[in-house]
């Protein structure tokens, strides 16, 4: 089972800011959360991810809260093409490697 | 940017027939996934591969399923006698680091290949 938890769906207005939260309560101290979208059936594409900073990239912020069990991915300025699902991801470790359990997502509508 | 590329973007197989998708990593990964998605589900984990081998591989890996990297720059997977479930979107995906512990990079995601199997 995925480690996270995200709320179904979400809208935005077009131009304003896009906080799509994220719930990782069992996170262990070296997890990183890593966020990905999918715009219809392309692949995960990736956006930000983080240990227990705040990151910035030219895509996103992602705000971890200090005792990282969640986080919120931020698109300052949502466009049309943002509407996507978002998928906040931490790896499980086995066998060797890491491997990432996609849970359902947020599905975000950004709204003229 | 560099990117994964699958082709082809979309396969049509009769059932019991054998099928290859392929994929072409980042040049410099060395750590190379397949996952799937069967319409309007969730992505689900197949396999990673890591030195010339298989790391993991879910329950969804049965027997009819292997994966080569038969070359310095493509990575494959095979399907030996498809069935009607296997109709599903299959990506790959490449990342540099993924077996250390404290390794973070990310995955990268091919735009994925659409098998229908009728």
């Amino acid at each position: 089972d995925a480690k996270t938890t995200q709320p179904p769906s979400m809208d935005c207005a077009e131009g304003r800011a896009a906080n799509l939260p994220c719930n990782h309560s069992t996170i262990s101290g070296n997890e990183y959360v890593y966020w990905y979208r999918q715009i219809h059936s392309q692949g995960p594409q990736y956006i930000i991810h983080g240990l227990k900073n705040n990151e910035t990239n030219e895509m996103a912020s992602l705000i971890i809260t200090e005792d990282r069990k969640s986080s919120t991915l931020i698109l300052p300025h949502a466009t049309l093409r943002d509407t996507a699902v978002y998928y906040c991801i931490v790896r499980v470790f086995t066998s060797g490697t890491y491997k990432y359990i996609f849970g359902t997502g947020t599905r975000l509508k950004v709204l003229a | 940017e560099p990117e994964v590329t699958q082709t082809p973007s979309h396969q049509v197989t009769q059932m019991g027939q054998e099928v290859i998708l392929r994929c072409v990593p980042i040049s410099n990964h060395l750590y190379f996934y397949w996952y799937r998605q069967i319409l309007g589900q969730k992505v689900e984990f197949l396999v990673s591969f890591y030195n010339n081998e298989i790391s993991e591989k879910s329950e969804i890996f049965d027997d009819q399923f292997s994966v080569e990297r038969p070359d310095g720059s493509n990575f494959t997977l095979k399907i030996r006698s498809t069935k009607l479930e296997d109709s599903a979107m299959y990506f790959c995906a490449s990342s540099f680091t993924g077996g250390a512990i404290f390794s973070n990079q990310p995955q990268h995601f091919g735009d994925g290949t659409r098998l229908s199997i009728l």
